[in-house]
Protein backbone atom coordinates (compact mmCIF):
# COMPACT_ATOMS: atom_id res chain seq x y z
CA UNK A 1 0.00 0.00 0.00
CA UNK A 2 1.40 3.12 -0.98
CA UNK A 3 2.03 6.28 2.10
CA UNK A 4 1.15 9.43 1.93
CA UNK A 5 2.95 10.71 -0.73
CA UNK A 6 3.75 14.67 -1.19
CA UNK A 7 5.32 16.82 -4.36
CA UNK A 8 7.68 18.33 -4.26
CA UNK A 9 9.95 17.28 -2.05
CA UNK A 10 11.96 20.68 -2.21
CA UNK A 11 11.17 23.93 -3.27
CA UNK A 12 13.32 27.07 -3.34
CA UNK A 13 11.83 29.91 -4.21
CA UNK A 14 12.10 33.77 -4.34
CA UNK A 15 10.59 35.72 -1.44
CA UNK A 16 7.26 37.22 -3.38
CA UNK A 17 6.88 33.85 -5.68
CA UNK A 18 4.12 31.85 -5.09
CA UNK A 19 4.40 27.80 -4.49
CA UNK A 20 2.17 25.01 -4.99
CA UNK A 21 2.56 21.83 -2.13
CA UNK A 22 0.42 18.62 -3.34
CA UNK A 23 -0.33 15.71 -0.82
CA UNK A 24 -1.77 12.62 -1.89
CA UNK A 25 -3.37 10.54 1.24
CA UNK A 26 -3.30 6.83 1.30
CA UNK A 27 -6.29 5.31 -1.01
CA UNK A 28 -9.44 5.58 1.14
CA UNK A 29 -8.55 8.06 3.52
CA UNK A 30 -11.18 10.52 4.67
CA UNK A 31 -9.32 12.55 6.76
CA UNK A 32 -6.61 14.75 5.10
CA UNK A 33 -3.85 16.96 7.65
CA UNK A 34 -1.45 19.78 6.80
CA UNK A 35 1.28 21.01 9.01
CA UNK A 36 4.40 22.65 9.49
CA UNK A 37 7.61 22.47 10.95
CA UNK A 38 9.60 25.91 10.47
CA UNK A 39 13.15 26.27 11.70
CA UNK A 40 13.83 24.37 14.75
CA UNK A 41 10.26 24.76 16.42
CA UNK A 42 7.44 22.85 16.73
CA UNK A 43 5.45 20.61 14.17
CA UNK A 44 2.28 22.66 13.94
CA UNK A 45 -1.22 22.20 12.81
CA UNK A 46 -2.47 24.08 9.86
CA UNK A 47 -5.34 22.65 9.23
CA UNK A 48 -7.91 18.88 8.69
CA UNK A 49 -9.92 18.06 5.60
CA UNK A 50 -12.75 15.70 5.73
CA UNK A 51 -13.16 14.52 2.56
CA UNK A 52 -13.44 17.76 0.69
CA UNK A 53 -14.35 19.65 3.69
CA UNK A 54 -12.32 22.00 5.66
CA UNK A 55 -13.28 20.28 9.31
CA UNK A 56 -10.43 22.90 10.67
CA UNK A 57 -8.29 25.58 9.81
CA UNK A 58 -7.69 27.02 12.73
CA UNK A 59 -3.97 26.95 12.35
CA UNK A 60 -3.32 28.99 9.15
CA UNK A 61 -1.17 31.82 9.92
CA UNK A 62 -2.64 34.28 7.96
CA UNK A 63 -4.74 34.21 4.32
CA UNK A 64 -1.35 33.96 2.11
CA UNK A 65 -1.95 29.98 2.55
CA UNK A 66 -4.77 28.03 0.69
CA UNK A 67 -6.08 24.70 0.63
CA UNK A 68 -8.40 22.84 -1.43
CA UNK A 69 -9.12 19.09 -1.87
CA UNK A 70 -11.30 19.18 -4.61
CA UNK A 71 -13.27 15.99 -4.89
CA UNK A 72 -11.97 14.66 -1.85
CA UNK A 73 -8.83 13.02 -3.05
CA UNK A 74 -5.18 14.74 -3.21
CA UNK A 75 -4.98 18.11 -1.44
CA UNK A 76 -2.90 21.16 -2.42
CA UNK A 77 -1.69 24.09 -0.29
CA UNK A 78 -0.30 27.14 -1.87
CA UNK A 79 1.44 29.86 -0.53
CA UNK A 80 0.85 33.10 -2.27
CA UNK A 81 3.00 35.54 -2.18
CA UNK A 82 6.10 33.77 -0.01
CA UNK A 83 7.41 35.21 2.88
CA UNK A 84 10.90 34.40 4.73
CA UNK A 85 9.19 33.27 7.81
CA UNK A 86 7.46 30.62 5.57
CA UNK A 87 10.86 28.27 5.16
CA UNK A 88 10.20 25.35 6.79
CA UNK A 89 9.07 21.55 5.97
CA UNK A 90 5.34 21.36 5.62
CA UNK A 91 3.72 17.76 6.07
CA UNK A 92 0.88 16.17 5.09
CA UNK A 93 -0.67 13.40 6.53
CA UNK A 94 -4.05 11.14 6.35
CA UNK A 95 -5.88 8.95 9.25
CA UNK A 96 -6.80 5.49 9.41
CA UNK A 97 -8.56 4.53 13.07
CA UNK A 98 -6.29 6.83 15.46
CA UNK A 99 -2.86 6.73 13.67
CA UNK A 100 -2.33 9.26 11.63
CA UNK A 101 0.24 8.73 8.72
CA UNK A 102 2.70 11.43 7.35
CA UNK A 103 3.97 12.17 4.53
CA UNK A 104 7.93 12.73 3.60
CA UNK A 105 7.04 16.24 3.73
CA UNK A 106 7.89 19.31 1.34
CA UNK A 107 11.08 21.39 2.31
CA UNK A 108 10.35 24.84 1.40
CA UNK A 109 12.82 27.28 1.33
CA UNK A 110 12.18 31.00 0.50
CA UNK A 111 14.75 33.14 -0.57
CA UNK B 1 -3.75 25.19 27.70
CA UNK B 2 -3.09 21.50 26.46
CA UNK B 3 0.64 21.04 25.83
CA UNK B 4 3.65 18.23 25.23
CA UNK B 5 6.99 18.99 26.54
CA UNK B 6 10.29 17.03 25.71
CA UNK B 7 12.39 18.09 28.24
CA UNK B 8 15.82 17.31 26.43
CA UNK B 9 17.10 18.94 23.38
CA UNK B 10 19.72 16.21 22.61
CA UNK B 11 19.89 12.71 24.45
CA UNK B 12 23.27 11.13 23.83
CA UNK B 13 23.71 7.16 24.02
CA UNK B 14 26.45 4.82 23.31
CA UNK B 15 25.47 1.90 21.03
CA UNK B 16 24.45 -1.20 22.80
CA UNK B 17 23.34 0.71 25.96
CA UNK B 18 19.01 1.53 26.93
CA UNK B 19 18.24 4.68 25.29
CA UNK B 20 15.35 6.26 27.36
CA UNK B 21 13.48 10.19 25.24
CA UNK B 22 11.22 11.81 27.89
CA UNK B 23 8.08 13.17 27.54
CA UNK B 24 4.90 14.74 29.53
CA UNK B 25 1.58 15.72 28.71
CA UNK B 26 -1.07 18.06 29.99
CA UNK B 27 -4.24 17.45 28.31
CA UNK B 28 -7.62 17.14 30.27
CA UNK B 29 -8.89 13.60 30.35
CA UNK B 30 -7.62 10.50 28.97
CA UNK B 31 -4.95 10.84 26.43
CA UNK B 32 -4.18 9.55 23.43
CA UNK B 33 -0.20 9.62 22.43
CA UNK B 34 2.33 9.08 20.04
CA UNK B 35 6.12 8.61 19.06
CA UNK B 36 7.07 10.06 15.98
CA UNK B 37 10.72 9.47 14.30
CA UNK B 38 12.78 12.06 11.94
CA UNK B 39 15.54 10.37 9.86
CA UNK B 40 17.26 12.65 8.08
CA UNK B 41 15.98 14.27 5.06
CA UNK B 42 13.23 11.92 5.45
CA UNK B 43 9.35 12.34 7.00
CA UNK B 44 7.97 11.58 10.17
CA UNK B 45 7.07 7.39 11.10
CA UNK B 46 5.08 6.41 13.18
CA UNK B 47 6.34 4.48 16.26
CA UNK B 48 3.69 3.49 18.54
CA UNK B 49 0.37 5.03 20.03
CA UNK B 50 -1.18 4.33 23.67
CA UNK B 51 -5.03 4.85 23.06
CA UNK B 52 -6.06 2.58 26.21
CA UNK B 53 -5.13 -0.97 28.03
CA UNK B 54 -1.88 -1.51 28.76
CA UNK B 55 0.31 0.89 30.57
CA UNK B 56 3.38 -0.33 28.18
CA UNK B 57 3.35 0.00 24.16
CA UNK B 58 5.33 -1.85 21.79
CA UNK B 59 6.18 -0.17 18.38
CA UNK B 60 8.41 -0.21 15.83
CA UNK B 61 12.10 -1.11 15.52
CA UNK B 62 12.58 -2.21 19.31
CA UNK B 63 11.25 1.04 20.64
CA UNK B 64 8.76 1.13 23.75
CA UNK B 65 7.02 3.38 25.57
CA UNK B 66 5.15 3.43 28.92
CA UNK B 67 2.22 5.47 29.78
CA UNK B 68 2.62 7.09 33.54
CA UNK B 69 -0.89 8.38 34.10
CA UNK B 70 0.03 9.88 37.85
CA UNK B 71 3.68 11.12 36.15
CA UNK B 72 1.83 12.46 33.04
CA UNK B 73 4.29 10.71 30.98
CA UNK B 74 4.77 8.92 28.06
CA UNK B 75 8.31 8.07 27.85
CA UNK B 76 9.91 6.08 24.74
CA UNK B 77 12.66 3.18 25.63
CA UNK B 78 15.05 0.83 23.63
CA UNK B 79 16.74 -1.84 25.53
CA UNK B 80 19.79 -1.51 23.38
CA UNK B 81 20.83 1.45 20.98
CA UNK B 82 22.37 1.24 17.61
CA UNK B 83 23.58 4.14 15.76
CA UNK B 84 20.71 3.40 13.05
CA UNK B 85 18.35 4.90 15.41
CA UNK B 86 20.26 8.24 15.51
CA UNK B 87 17.24 10.76 14.59
CA UNK B 88 14.89 13.39 15.43
CA UNK B 89 12.10 11.91 17.75
CA UNK B 90 8.76 14.02 18.26
CA UNK B 91 6.10 13.24 21.25
CA UNK B 92 2.93 13.93 20.60
CA UNK B 93 -0.97 14.23 21.91
CA UNK B 94 -4.26 14.13 20.59
CA UNK B 95 -6.27 17.47 20.99
CA UNK B 96 -8.90 16.77 23.49
CA UNK B 97 -10.89 19.36 22.11
CA UNK B 98 -10.76 18.13 18.27
CA UNK B 99 -13.42 15.67 19.28
CA UNK B 100 -12.70 12.29 16.74
CA UNK B 101 -10.90 14.05 14.40
CA UNK B 102 -7.31 13.71 15.96
CA UNK B 103 -5.69 17.01 15.43
CA UNK B 104 -2.18 16.36 16.94
CA UNK B 105 -0.17 18.77 19.38
CA UNK B 106 3.45 18.05 19.14
CA UNK B 107 6.48 18.16 21.43
CA UNK B 108 9.36 19.91 20.29
CA UNK B 109 11.59 16.81 19.24
CA UNK B 110 14.18 15.31 20.94
CA UNK B 111 17.44 14.40 19.05
CA UNK B 112 19.23 11.06 19.62
CA UNK B 113 22.59 10.38 18.89
CA UNK B 114 23.62 6.85 19.47
CA UNK B 115 27.44 6.75 19.30
CA UNK B 116 29.58 3.53 18.12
Amino acid sequence: EAGVTQFPSHSVIEKGQTVTLRCDPISGHDNLYWYRRVMGKEIKFLLHFVKESKQDESGMPNNRFLAERTGGTYSTLKVQPAELEDSGVYFCASRSGNTIYFGEGSWLTVV
Amino acid sequence: AQSVAQPEDQVNVAEGNPLTVKCTYSVSGNPYLFWYVQYPNRGLQFLLKYITGDNLVKGSYGFEAEFNKSQTSFHLKKPSALVSDSALYFCAVRDMFSGGYNKLIFGAGTRLAVHP
